[in-house]
């Protein structure tokens, strides 16, 4: 039973389309996160929320709209996807926002934009 | 913004040799942690470090908090094949930086039989 699971896996879409990333965690935990992973492996922070409340919105393009319905998803929607956009994107969760977790990550998203 | 230096950027080992490697920044921070990411998945938790000074061992995987706080390092001994993935440091600062980790540049390891 996979404790974060992202949908889909691989995204390939072309330049200008909208595309949504799904997350689920089954671990029961208050925070999740996505994080960006460019083509050199660098992995950046991009939104985090806690009980449905957003707490972290690093300097990420107005077109990335991250959206909680309940603590245990976080969906995160583009619009007009541009080339740059190409990253694996990973979802991950903590159990508190406070005091200092490691995170469980999911498996990741690759999205490709041709 | 902060950042964490992590070196080397690759390796390339004899199964069986060890590995260290380390991670260092300018600014201080409360939580180290160091991650294993496979091709294909998520980074994983390997160790986490909560203390200055705080050596932590994980089977074969050793990883120490510096004690300015501004470093940590990761031992890896008699390596084997499994051990080939990418390894992070990362930190976070503690108190009201709601759970943000810094991540490092990660280093490639490669283990040959």
């Amino acid at each position: 039973d996979t404790a974060v699971s992202q949908t889909p896996k691989y995204l390939v879409t072309q330049m200008g389309n909208d595309k949504s990333i799904k997350c689920e965690q089954n671990l029961g935990h208050d925070t999740m996160y996505w994080y960006k992973q460019d083509s050199k492996k660098f992995l950046k922070i991009m939104f985090s929320y806690n009980n449905k409340e957003l707490i972290i919105n690093e300097t990420v393009p107005n077109r990335f709209s991250p959206k909680s319905p309940d603590k245990a998803h976080l969906n995160l929607h583009i619009n007009s996807l541009e080339l740059g956009d190409s990253a694996v994107y990973f979802c991950a969760s903590s159990p508190s926002h406070r005091g200092n977790y490691g995170y469980t990550f999911g498996s990741g998203t690759r999205l490709t934009v041709v | 913004g902060q950042q964490l230096n992590q070196s080397p950027q690759s390796m390339f080992i004899q199964e069986g040799e060890d590995v260290s490697m380390n991670c260092t920044s300018s600014s201080i921070f409360n939580t180290w942690l160091w991650y294993k990411q496979d091709p294909g998945e998520g980074p994983v938790l390997l160790i986490a470090l909560y203390k200055a000074g705080e050596l932590t061992s994980n089977g074969r995987l050793t990883a120490q908090f510096g004690i300015t706080r501004k470093d940590s390092f990761l031992n890896i001994s008699a390596s084997i094949p499994s051990d080939v993935g990418i390894y992070f440091c990362a930190a976070t600062p503690g108190g009201t930086s709601y759970g943000k980790l810094t991540f490092g540049q990660g280093t490639i390891l490669t283990v040959h039989p």
